[in-house]
Parts: C-alpha cells; structure tokens; sequence
C-alpha cells in the first residue's frame, strides 16, 4: 500500500530534550516536506526537499533541523524543543517536485504526529 | 501578510445542498492551486487542482472555479454529503510551479448536516 509513514504518532516531551520524528514513504518520491498544523494558521511549510542531499527552509524552519540521506526517509529534528514547537506535525510527498498541467501536484500527507513539549 | 486568504472559518450546509467553499489570494505570481480535503485524526488528502490558465475543473461532484481578475478561487460540491463533512484547504503554487512555493491557507470548517 503506498503511504507516507510518520513515528511517533504522540509524543509528550520536555523542553530541551531533543527529539526525532521519522517519515518514510514508499513511492519512490522525488519531494518531501515538513508542515506543522496550528489551530487558526493552517499548515504551514517547515522545511522541503527536492531530491536526495538537497533540502531547503519553508516559512517556519527555526528551531527544526532535516536530513535527506535516502529518498525515502526524510526526518524531523528538534535538537531543543521548546513549548512554542507543541504542534501538529505532518510530513508529504510528491512524485515530483514541478506542478505542471497534467501533473496534479498531488501531495500525500502522513497520518500526523502530535508533539507536546512541557 | 497572508497570500492565500480563506475567510470563512466554517461552513454550515444541508445534505444535498450545494457547499461553496472560497479562497483568495494576494500575489497575481501565484498559478496554480488545488484543494486538500482533511479528516480528524488523519492527514490532508488531495481534492482536486487547477492550473492558471483554466477557469474550471471538475471532478465528479466537485467543482473548482478560478477567477484570475479577482484573485478568488471557489470550491463546489454538489450534492452535499455528510461524509464531506472536513476541514478543507486551499493552496497555491507560484509561477515556475514548484511544490517548495506551495502556500496553505488556514482552512474551513465544513459541516454537512443529514
């Protein structure tokens, strides 16, 4: 089944503890992303990468660190966590990273994870 | 400053009704936008798209509209069903189409009531 993989689901943690959470998908796709979900913003974009090795910030990207070794794996690093990072995490993909007539642009999200920093 | 506005938090419709769903957006770069449909307790799942330099598409029961002049952009659903009951986000792409530019708005709430 393709999907867009995300661990933890929850999480409960402290300030200052760092902290990952993983996402992996399964269909061989080329861009991935990072959106935190806050009530009254919508989503807002994190960090993106377009392709192995090459990674680049959204419109939130401070405080998180990313990595894309493999292109299936694309984590989110908090090195300090702190109680303004309590969010709703969500990692997507696309098979490509142009939005063309003809290529939806689709993006499939992960399921979520919800973060809590004390 | 917001670029992709939508100013309805919720929507309240009965089933069978037509929903209309509206966004509105700032930067005239922006050229295509699409629509993500989101449950609770799951992910955002793509609705439908639609590139600049057309005015409709559709899909089924939904139907998205683009207005360029006015920098508006609506979603139809016809015939409501409870089942559309979601969250629903518009989002656009700048011009050179990159999915690194694409812009969420902050959502509406959609109630589709039996």
């Amino acid at each position: 089944e393709a999907q867009v993989t995300q661990n933890p689901r929850y999480l409960i943690t402290v300030t200052g503890k760092k902290l990952t959470v993983t996402c992996s998908q399964n269909m061989n796709h080329e861009y991935m992303s990072w959106y935190r979900q806050d009530p009254g913003l919508g989503l807002r974009q994190i960090y993106y990468s377009m392709n192995v090795e090459v990674t680049d910030k959204g419109d939130v990207p401070e405080g998180y660190k990313v990595s894309r070794k493999e292109k299936r794996n694309f984590p989110l690093i908090l090195e300090s966590p702190s109680p303004n990072q309590t969010s709703l995490y969500f990692c997507a993909s696309s098979l490509s990273r142009l939005l063309r007539p003809g290529n939806t642009g689709e993006l499939f999200f992960g399921e979520g994870s919800r973060l809590t920093v004390l | 400053d917001q670029q992709v506005k939508q100013n309805s938090p919720s929507l309240s419709v009965q089933e069978g009704r037509i929903s209309i769903l509206n966004c509105d957006y700032t930067n005239s770069m922006f050229d295509y936008f699409l629509w993500y449909k989101k449950y609770p307790a799951e992910g955002p799942t793509f609705l439908i798209s639609i590139s600049s330099i057309k005015d409709k598409n559709e899909d089924g029961r939904f139907t998205v509209f683009l207005n360029k002049s006015a920098k508006h952009l609506s979603l139809h659903i016809v015939p409501s069903q409870p089942g559309d009951s979601a969250v629903y986000f518009c989002a656009a792409s700048l011009k050179g189409g990159s999915q690194g530019n694409l812009i969420f708005g902050k959502g509406t709430k959609l109630s589709v009531k039996p």
